[in-house]
């Protein structure tokens, strides 16, 4: 069966520091994966997908990116962060092909907050 | 640019009450999906519709959907305190590997 990790679970950081969240999916090879954000009492906002390694769609401008080094690595990151960073943050893959095609399974998720 | 709207974005009711949460969108999709989220956790996935006129059912909880009015209704029958949560609807625009997310409703059920 698949299983989709996030870490750290929670992360707490200054203004101004840089970030790396990781998020790793096992049990199935070639995903698609996903970046959301959440803020509090607020909707998802997808930051980034990736179909494949290195190939990343960035979906809001602003100062994270994110990197797929591996078939089921993705890594969001970012040099400085703002208050305005904090949230919950969600990882997402799907398969390609299956039964459910399209269907996005959702990490832990890691809650950070910028001071 | 498919766009999502849900309604109730709040939802306060009774234990064995019914309700409808509505979902529609904009444009052509190919699927919708519902998500259920518990308070401080992630998405978990309820269920999936492939296709106008689909209809799925569980526990307390049954949607359907009908594309040619790009709509989507979570209907909840006799509702229980553990259905308390936030609940998502998505579409998936046609072709797409991205889901466009609605804000949610947000449910509370009350002894």
């Amino acid at each position: 069966s698949q299983t989709i990790h996030q870490w750290p679970a929670t992360l707490v950081q200054p203004v101004g520091s840089p970030l790396s969240l990781e998020c790793t999916v096992e049990g199935t090879s070639n995903p698609n994966l996903y970046w959301y954000r959440q803020a509090a009492g607020r909707g998802l906002q997808l930051l980034f997908y990736s179909v494949g390694i290195g190939q990343i769609s960035s979906e809001v401008p602003q100062n994270l990116s994110a990197s797929r080094p591996q078939d089921r690595q993705f890594i969001l990151s970012s040099k400085k962060l703002l208050l305005s960073d904090s949230g919950f943050y969600l990882c997402a893959w799907s398969p390609r092909t299956s039964g459910r095609p399209g269907e996005q399974f959702f990490g832990p998720g890691t809650r950070l907050t910028v001071l | 640019e498919l766009k999502v709207e849900q309604n109730p974005l709040f939802l306060s009711m009774q234990e064995g009450k019914n309700y409808t949460i509505y979902c529609n969108y904009s444009t052509t999709s190919d699927r919708l999906y519902w998500y259920r989220q518990d308070p401080g956790k992630s998405l978990e996935s309820l269920f999936v519709l492939l296709s106008n006129g689909a209809v799925k059912q569980e526990g307390r909880l049954m949607a359907s959907l009908d594309t040619k009015a790009r709509l989507s209704t979570l209907h909840i029958t006799a509702a229980v305190h553990d259905l308390s949560a936030t609940y998502f609807c998505a579409p998936r625009p046609g072709g797409s590997e991205k889901l466009v997310f609605g804000k949610g409703t947000k449910l509370t059920v009350n002894p």
